[in-house]
């Protein structure tokens, strides 16, 4: 069974704060993505990346920065938190494109 | 960009019945579409995808049809159980302009099977 951990599970952070969310798999997965999940909108693409030491911008990345430092891990950056990014955020992996996700537990964060 | 709209926000079943969850999406071109659930204060998990070479497939209860011709495709699940109670997300993705791995998700869907 794929593995991917997020961390922290939840988060309070003020506004105007600098927030990291990060992901682990032990997949050996090639793609990793982050999503953010607002009800009533699904799941919303916000970085991605294919290979360590690259990312690439998703559908929603304004305010957003990522980081893959290795092929295991893939981080979050919100540099000045605002209250529209409060959410719940999805950590993903996958063996190359257009195979299945396997999602971890998920963040939710509050920004207050 | 891809628009993939599921057009039950929420749908209610009896044990037993079958349920039918659908999903349009604006891209001809795209080419791969997976279904995930969520159940109630969990994380998403992979149900059941279809690629645009095939227009059916079956995996146990669950069904996906996929008409290219209606940008349309469905989540056919029969004999349901309460543990089928979930969200269920579709998604599209492989369309023009669309890079690699870049899913495109609908709102969800929230399926309730009563007892």
């Amino acid at each position: 069974e794929a593995a991917v951990t997020q961390s922290p599970r939840s988060k309070v952070a003020v506004t105007g704060g600098k927030v990291t969310l990060s992901c682990h798999q032990t997949n050996n997965h090639d793609y990793m993505y982050w999503y953010r999940q607002d009800t009533g909108h699904g799941l919303r693409l916000i970085h991605y990346s294919y290979v360590a030491d690259s990312t690439e911008k998703g559908d929603i990345p304004d305010g957003y920065k990522a980081s893959r430092p290795s092929q295991e891990n893939f981080s979050l950056i919100l540099e000045l938190a605002s209250l529209s990014q409060t959410a719940v955020y999805f950590c993903a992996s996958s063996v190359g494109s257009q195979n299945t996700l396997y999602f971890g537990a998920g963040t939710r964060l509050s920004v207050l | 960009g891809e628009k993939v709209e599921q057009h039950e926000s929420t749908l209610s079943v009896r044990e037993g019945d079958s349920a039918v969850i659908n999903c349009t999406y604006t891209d001809t071109a795209s080419s791969y579409f997976p279904w995930y659930k969520q159940e109630a204060g969990k994380s998403l998990h992979f149900v059941i995808d279809i690629r645009s070479n095939v227009d059916r497939k079956q995996s146990q209860r669950l069904t996906v049809l996929l008409d290219k011709k209606a940008k349309r495709f469905s989540l056919h699940i029969t004999a349901t159980q309460p543990e089928d109670s979930a969200i269920y997300f579709c998604a599209a993705s492989g369309g023009r302009g669309s890079a690699l791995g870049r899913l495109h998700f609908g709102a969800g869907t929230q399926l309730i099977v009563i007892p």
